[in-house]
Order: structure tokens, then sequence, then C-alpha cells
């Protein structure tokens, strides 16, 4: 069976602090592939990041970093000084080995507050 | 702005009574997908429709279903409401990322659903 955690239900830092969103996955397939989404209070989910889970390269975008440890099967993310704007729900989400699949399985959420 | 329009954006239901929710893709895709979210909860996969018939359905009852029509929009239907049902419905497409060109799953703001 497919599972995702995401263990923090809420985390609050102050503008420019550094924040690691934790997300941990259980699959049986060799293949699958890992997201992670941001969900505003407008509801929308915004894609963020895709990765396979045949490229363990840690990605950086902007002030967005993640990293990718299949041997601890966590896909963690992490905001470099944090801005008011980040404060959203943040949601980890694993899919099976179709890359065109339209069923992903979504972690509980970590909303993420970034107080002025 | 995704692309992925539902209607309507709130709706309040009672106990009992059936609801159509909809959803249209900018893009046309012929492959769209629905989620529930309820409070707090990360969305989960209601089913999925590929070219007019469904195709993957979550741990949802038959009182859940879908239309998929021939210019790729959608329904959701929900017979026999319960209060359980009250949620956040989320239609999805299929869209491709922008950084890295991945086939990414593009979502709607959503149907805020209550059931009284």
């Amino acid at each position: 069976a497919q599972k995702v955690t995401q263990a923090q239900t809420e985390i609050s830092v102050v503008e420019k602090e550094d924040v690691t969103l934790d997300c941990v996955y259980e699959t049986r397939d060799t293949t699958y592939y890992l997201f992670w989404y941001k969900q505003p209070p407008s509801g929308e989910l915004v894609f963020l990041i895709r990765r396979n889970s045949f490229d363990e390269q840690n990605e950086i975008s902007g002030r967005y970093s993640w990293n990718f440890q299949k041997s601890t099967s966590s896909f963690n993310f992490t905001i470099t000084a944090s801005q008011v704007v980040d404060s959203a729900v943040y949601f980890c989400a694993l899919s099976g080995p179709s890359s065109n699949t339209g069923k992903l399985i979504f972690g509980q959420g970590t909303t993420l507050q970034v107080k002025p | 702005e995704t692309g992925v329009t539902q209607s309507p954006t709130h709706l309040i239901k009672t106990r009992g009574q059936q609801v159509t929710l909809r959803c249209s893709s900018q893009s046309g895709h012929n492959t769209v997908s629905w989620y529930q979210q309820a409070l707090g909860q990360g969305p989960q996969f209601i089913f999925q429709y590929y070219r007019e018939e469904e195709n993957g359905r979550g741990n949802f009852p038959p009182r859940f279903s879908g239309l998929q029509f021939p210019n790729y929009s959608s329904e959701l239907n929900v017979n026999a409401l319960e209060l359980d049902d009250s949620a956040l419905y989320l239609c999805a497409t299929p869209g491709t990322s922008g950084k890295s060109g991945a086939n990414v799953l593009t979502f709607g703001a959503g149907s805020r659903l209550t059931v009284l």
C-alpha cells in the first residue's frame, strides 16, 4: 500500500528563518514519483516539484530546496529565508509508476505560518 | 490561474439531497481526476476519467459518480448526501510544468460543499 506521512501539522516561524517540512513515504513500487504542492487560502493546489524515484539529486529553485533520500524514504522541503507569502498549507504526494496518472496519494499537509 | 475552472465555488445542501459539481479545462485534456479534501486533511482521490470512461477509483461508494463529455469537461455527482460529504472537491487535469516539462496534475480552485 502507498502512504505519505507529514508528521508536522503546523509550523510557525518568523520571517527570514529557514524552515524544513518533512515528508516520509511508503510504497512497494520500484518506480514512483514524489511531489510537493502548495495550497494558499484560495484553495487551489499549486505544483512546486516532481521527482522520480531514480533521480536522487537534490534540487534548488530560488529559496526552495528539496532533499530526496531513498534510503530513509524521505523527501523533505526546505524554504530558506522564509517570507510572509510562503504562509500556506504544503502537501507532499506520491504516485505510482505511470508518469501520466491522475491518482496521487497525499499526506495530511503541513500548515506553515510565517510571521513578519 | 491554472486553466482549470470549477463551479460552483461554494454551495450548501441538506442531507439526502444530490449535488452536481462541474469542471472544465482550457486545454481540453482527455483525462480528469476528482479529489475530496475534508477540512484539515489532504486531498483523497475519488476517481479518474479517460476519454469519457471511468479509469481508476479510490475508496468511495457508488453514490459518487462522474461524467466526462466529448469536450472533456466533467461532472462529479454525489447522491444521498451525508454530513461527512462536506469538503472541498478538487478537479485536476494533466499539465506541463514550465520548469521541467514534467507531466504534472494541475488543479482547479475547488468547489466547497457544505452538507447540513
